[in-house]
Order: structure tokens, then C-alpha cells, then sequence
């Protein structure tokens, strides 16, 4: 069946300009979560929704970066006023739940530069 | 969360067993064990977790000590395809904790 799937695979953008992210998440799962990934780093927890709502976005580093669920399946990750800083993978992955057994499914990811 | 201590490289031969070693010896009672690997360019994927008994499936085998304050993952019979970062991570038991906290974990390098 399909993964989950994140687009663009790609994105060049360069310092200051807004850019977004999306994750299509595995049908029917309820727990949706977003990481980054630098290069040579484990991916690092950014934020993570059950249905619409947030349930815990303390991994968001500052108020440059929000996220948005509105219909409880596609998610985008939205960055303004973008700084070479930024410049990662970043990863999305769903689960059927947020319970101990629930296996984390992860997309290929986005890779972002900024210039 | 709780730390985990993996060691950054290991290396085998194609068809030998690999032995994957985790210390967390500041693992609480309700901690679970998981293991996720992340192969080249690919994001991460689900090895195998558990809480305090050993655990097998088709991909692994998860060693857990009896004091819990380290695992094992086994790799049976290594292959090409299971050269990739391997991550040992503890994850709060509860339905209120969602998120990975993943480490450097530990470079796999399968020779042929």
C-alpha cells in the first residue's frame, strides 16, 4: 500500500523567503509528527499531531516555524523568513496511534537549502 | 527521556550475525526499548521494540538484559540491504508521548 509521501523532495529557496512543506500521511492513521534532520545528526522531534490539534509542538524551534493539520490527514510545515540554519531534511511520519506499540511510519523527506 | 549510549561504528561480514549493543542504565520502569534503522538517503524505519522479555520478529531479535539496563539487537544473518544507521531509543510508556528522541546511533557497515 502507499507510504507516507512528502513533497517537494526538493526545495532551494534562499534566506527570508516562506516556504511549505507537506506530508501525506498513511491512510487512516490519527498520529502525524515532523522532524529534522542534519547532516550527520539523528532526525530531531519538531511537533506532532493526534487528529487536528497538536499535542506537542516543544520541539519547534521558534516562532519562525508552525504547523497545520486542519482536516486530520495532509500536514504542511510552514517556515517564514527562512535562515541558512534551516537547511535540513525534514522528515514526516504517521502512526495508526500515539501508544507505546504504535510503529512510526517515515516518508522519504524534504530536503531544504537555503541559500 | 532517558539517555542511550550506542557505539558510532560496527562492521560484518555479509551472512554473519551482528550484534547491535545499547546502554541505558538510567531506563525508568515504564520505558519501552525500541529500534529503528535508517537506511541511505531513506528516512527511518521500525526495527523492533520491547518492555522486558526478549522479542523476535522477521527482521530482528531484541535482547533485553535482565536488569534493563542495556539490549542487544540481532541481526541474524546480516545482509547488503542491513548496512544502515541504527538507533536505540527509549520511549515513555503511556498514550501521551508520541515523539522519537533519536541519538548519533551506530553505522552499520556490511562487507561482502
Amino acid at each position: 500500500g502507499a507510504g507516507v509521501s512528502q513533497t517537494p523532495s526538493n526545495k532551494v529557496t534562499e534566506k527570508g523567503k516562506y516556504v511549505e512543506l507537506r506530508c501525506d500521511p498513511i491512510s487512516g492513521h490519527t498520529a502525524l509528527y515532523w522532524y529534522r534532520q542534519s547532516l550527520g545528526q539523528g532526525p530531531e522531534f519538531l511537533i506532532y499531531f493526534q487528529g487536528t490539534g497538536a499535542a506537542d509542538d516543544s520541539g519547534l524551534p521558534n516562532d519562525r516555524f508552525f504547523a497545520v493539520r486542519p482536516e486530520g490527514s495532509v500536514s504542511t510545515l510552514k517556515i517564514q523568513r527562512t535562515e541558512r540554519g534551516d537547511s535540513a531534511v525534514y522528515l514526516c511520519a504517521s502512526s495508526l496511534g500515539q501508544g507505546d506499540g504504535n510503529e512510526q511510519f517515515f516518508g522519504p523527506g524534504t530536503r531544504l537549502t537555503v541559500l | 527521556d532517558a539517555k542511550t549510549t550506542q557505539p558510532n561504528s560496527m562492521e560484518s561480514n555479509e551472512e554473519e550475525p551482528v550484534h547491535l549493543p545499547c546502554n541505558h542504565s538510567t531506563i525508568s520502569g515504564t520505558d519501552y526499548i525500541h529500534w529503528y534503522r535508517q537506511l541511505p538517503s531513506q528516512g527511518p524505519e521500525y526495527v523492533i521494540h520491547g518492555l522486558t522479555s526478549n522479542v523476535n520478529n522477521r527482521m530482528a531479535s531484541l535482547a533485553i538484559a535482565e536488569d534493563r539496563k542495556s539490549s542487544t539487537l540481532i541481526l541474524h544473518r546480516a545482509t547488503l540491504r542491513d548496512a544502515a544507521v541504527y538507533y536505540c531509543i527509549l520511549r515513555a510508556g503511556g498514550t501521551s508521548y508520541g515523539k522519537l528522541t533519536f541519538g548519533q546511533g551506530t553505522i552499520l557497515t556490511v562487507h561482502p
